[in-house]
């Protein structure tokens, strides 16, 4: 069975520094595994996916994602926290056969 | 591009009243995705939709929920009787290609329905 695990309610980080949020998957074929953005009262927004390829993948607003097969992991991450990156990440898997299924989201807060 | 849209934003209603939660997709998306959104539970697809038919509506919680999508421009779900637990945030989503499992989807800004 497919599964997506975000193993973090919430991730706090100071302003300037490094973030990561945590994704670790399971499936059994191929994965393809995005990871979203929803701002309050909004809806989600893409940042990035991994399809095949390079295993870094960079996307929107400076962030980028690793992929690690033998870890079964796409941590997301981005250099330097900005106040604006406050809100709730998903990570999600496509398996290509089934919906998708998404993490249960992971609520950043970056403090000034 | 307006990106989807949805109707209305905010929607309060009695217990047993009928609901109707309206969505238009970006123009040429070729799947529709209807999705609820709660604390508990979290994100969960109710159905979606692929060239205006419906493809796997497993995830329509009882019969009290229906979606219809008569063209490729709209798409409404309803709750017929609703209920203090159906409250949520209802989003549609919509997506591109035959490959649609390796692209994005693009999300509407979802309806946020209470049921008193």
């Amino acid at each position: 069975a497919q599964s997506v695990a975000q193993p973090e309610d919430q991730v706090n980080v100071a302003e300037g520094n490094p973030l990561t949020v945590k994704c670790t998957y399971s499936v059994s074929g191929n994965p393809y595994l995005f990871w979203y953005v929803q701002y309050p009262n909004r809806g989600l927004q893409f940042l990035l996916k991994y399809i095949t390829g390079d295993n870094l993948v960079k996307g929107s607003y400076g962030f980028e994602a690793e992929f690690n097969k033998s870890q079964t992991s796409f941590h997301l991450k981005k250099p330097s926290a900005l106040v604006s990156d406050s809100a709730l990440y998903f990570c999600v898997l496509n398996s290509g056969n089934t919906p998708l299924v998404f993490g249960k989201g992971t609520r950043l807060s970056v403090i000034a | 591009d307006a990106g989807v849209i949805q109707s209305p934003r905010h929607e309060v209603t009695e217990m047993g009243q009928e609901v109707t939660l309206r969505c238009k997709p970006i123009s040429g998306h070729d799947y529709l995705f209807w999705y609820r959104q709660t604390m508990m539970r979290g994100l969960e697809l109710l159905i979606y939709f692929n060239n205006n038919v419906p493809i796997d509506d497993s995830g329509m919680p009882e019969d009290r929920f229906s979606a219809k999508m008569p063209n490729a421009s709209f798409s409404t779900l309803k709750i017929q009787p609703s209920e203090p637990r159906d409250s949520a945030v209802y989003f549609c989503a919509s997506s591109l290609g035959s490959y649609s499992r390796y692209n994005e989807q693009f999300f509407g800004p979802g309806t946020r329905l209470t049921v008193l």
